[in-house]
């Protein structure tokens, strides 16, 4: 099984600032990597496909790279809807499709 | 607009079995697949399985795999989620998701989460 981590756990930001979160493989995944959006209550949110496409919809200020172990997403600038948590996952050949643990943004 | 409707939330007792069911509308039911996560309270995403609705295929994460059956119908463009045995720890909300191709398969509509809770 493929186990996620991502960091920091929490990310303490300002509207305006710019956010970076990472997350890391324990084995290549090439660039079969997602990043979901969770705000409280509600279901998850596609938001980067393919380590680096944003889906339907999705801010032009949300921007996903990286291939292999290492990802990364970063929101240019926030805005107040973004405080959130964040999650990776791997979507590679084979299930299981793990998730990550989880970034949450919060408001500094 | 792609809508995925699940059915409402549930009280079980331990040992009982639960089924849930996720209505699909607005796209094509069998050119995607199905994906099923469930979250228990304040922790992460857990991807349980999917199912192909075209093929009834299906793969099941290996701790759910004794436990969980997901089957479709077709004729209502509806997935279920069933899961037996039902313990403390699988009180959880849990979603259906379909799983659209774009270089890989991802979850990009998701359903509005069923509830279920365990306890004796």
């Amino acid at each position: 099984e493929i186990v996620l981590t991502q960091s920091p756990a929490t990310l303490s930001l300002s509207p305006g600032e710019r956010a970076t979160l990472s997350c890391r493989t324990s084995q290549s995944v090439s660039s079969n990597l997602a990043w979901y959006q969770q705000k409280p209550g509600q279901a998850p949110r596609l938001l980067i496909y393919d380590a680096s496409s944003r889906a339907t919809g999705i801010p032009a200020r949300f921007s996903g790279s990286g291939s292999g172990t290492d990802f990364t997403l970063t929101i240019s600038s926030l805005e107040p809807e973004d405080f959130a948590v964040y999650y990776c996952q791997q979507r590679s050949n084979w299930p299981p499709f793990t998730f990550g643990p989880g970034t949450k943004v919060d408001i500094k | 607009q792609v809508q995925l409707v699940q059915s409402g939330a549930e009280v079980k007792k331990p040992g009982a079995s639960v089924k849930v069911s996720c209505k699909a509308s607005g796209y094509s039911f069998t050119n995607s697949l199905i994906s099923w996560v469930r979250q228990a309270p304040g922790q992460g995403l857990e991807w349980m399985g999917w199912i192909n609705p075209y093929s009834g295929n299906t793969n099941y994460e290996q701790k759910f795999q004794d436990r969980v059956t997901m089957t479709t119908d077709t004729s209502t463009s509806t997935s279920y989620m069933e899961l037996r045995s039902l313990r403390s720890d699988d009180t959880a909300m849990y979603y259906c998701a379909r799983d659209g191709y774009n270089n890989g398969w991802y979850s990009d509509y998701w359903g509005q989460g069923t509830l279920i809770t365990v306890s004796s």
